[in-house]
């Protein structure tokens, strides 16, 4: 299994508090993704990371901010926590190359009440 | 805007039997077509992928057929087994976009025995 870490793996939150999650790789993969699955939706793209302090937006990036100061490190960032933001989160890693191969996390569980 | 859609969102399969899976895109920069397998708890892992160059790949029990003009892939998965019961995803990714994947909905295969 690819080096992928996400933490924490379940939480619970109420509406309106920050929440932050992290993903911690030791593959050395140059880009870095957050995607949300949510049932019927599959799994959409909320940030992405193609180098140290490099992002970009994706698909429903509204509510999010991401951060990347280090290689290894994506963090994920809910400012204010809304009911809609219930969901579970998929960390992903690639090299960006032609194969377009992901790896992904097991995920982080996150349910705001 | 779902630019992959997937269907049918779930299938179920008798041992033996060929499950079958279908994803149509609208967008014609796509040029890579994987399919990630995910079994409860875990993240999304590469099944099977294919580039329009070919109209068929296969690996075991699993094939992807793809058809261009018609701007579909489907993923058909011989022999099924109880052991293939998980979610499926198909996806595309451009390379004018980083490579990024954009996934169908999703399709959960129960294989009974």
């Amino acid at each position: 299994d690819a080096g992928i870490t996400q933490s924490p793996r379940h939480k619970v939150t109420e509406t309106g508090t920050p929440v932050t999650l992290r993903c911690h790789q030791t593959e050395n993969h140059r880009y870095m993704y957050w995607y949300r699955q949510d049932p019927g939706h599959g799994l959409r793209l909320i940030h992405y990371s193609y180098g140290v302090k490099d992002t970009d937006k994706g698909e429903v990036s509204d509510g999010y901010s991401v951060s990347r100061s280090k290689t290894e490190d994506f963090l994920l960032t809910l400012e204010s926590a809304t009911s809609s933001q219930t969901s579970v989160y998929f960390c992903a890693i690639g090299q960006g190359s032609l194969t377009g191969e992901l790896f992904f996390g097991e995920g982080s569980r996150l349910t705001v009440l | 805007q779902q630019q992959v859609k997937q269907s049918p969102q779930s299938l179920i399969v008798q041992k033996g039997g060929i499950s079958i899976i279908n994803c149509a895109y609208e967008n014609t920069a796509f040029d890579y077509f994987p399919w990630y397998q995910q079994f409860p708890g875990k993240g999304p892992a590469l099944l099977i992928a294919i580039r329009p160059d070919v109209s068929e790949k296969k690996e075991g029990r699993f094939t992807i057929s793809f058809n261009k003009s018609a701007k579909q892939f489907s993923l058909h998965i011989m022999d099924s087994q109880p052991g293939d019961s998980a979610t499926y995803f198909c996806a595309a990714s451009s390379p004018n976009a980083g490579n990024m994947l954009t996934f169908g909905g999703g399709t959960r295969l129960m294989v009974k025995p």
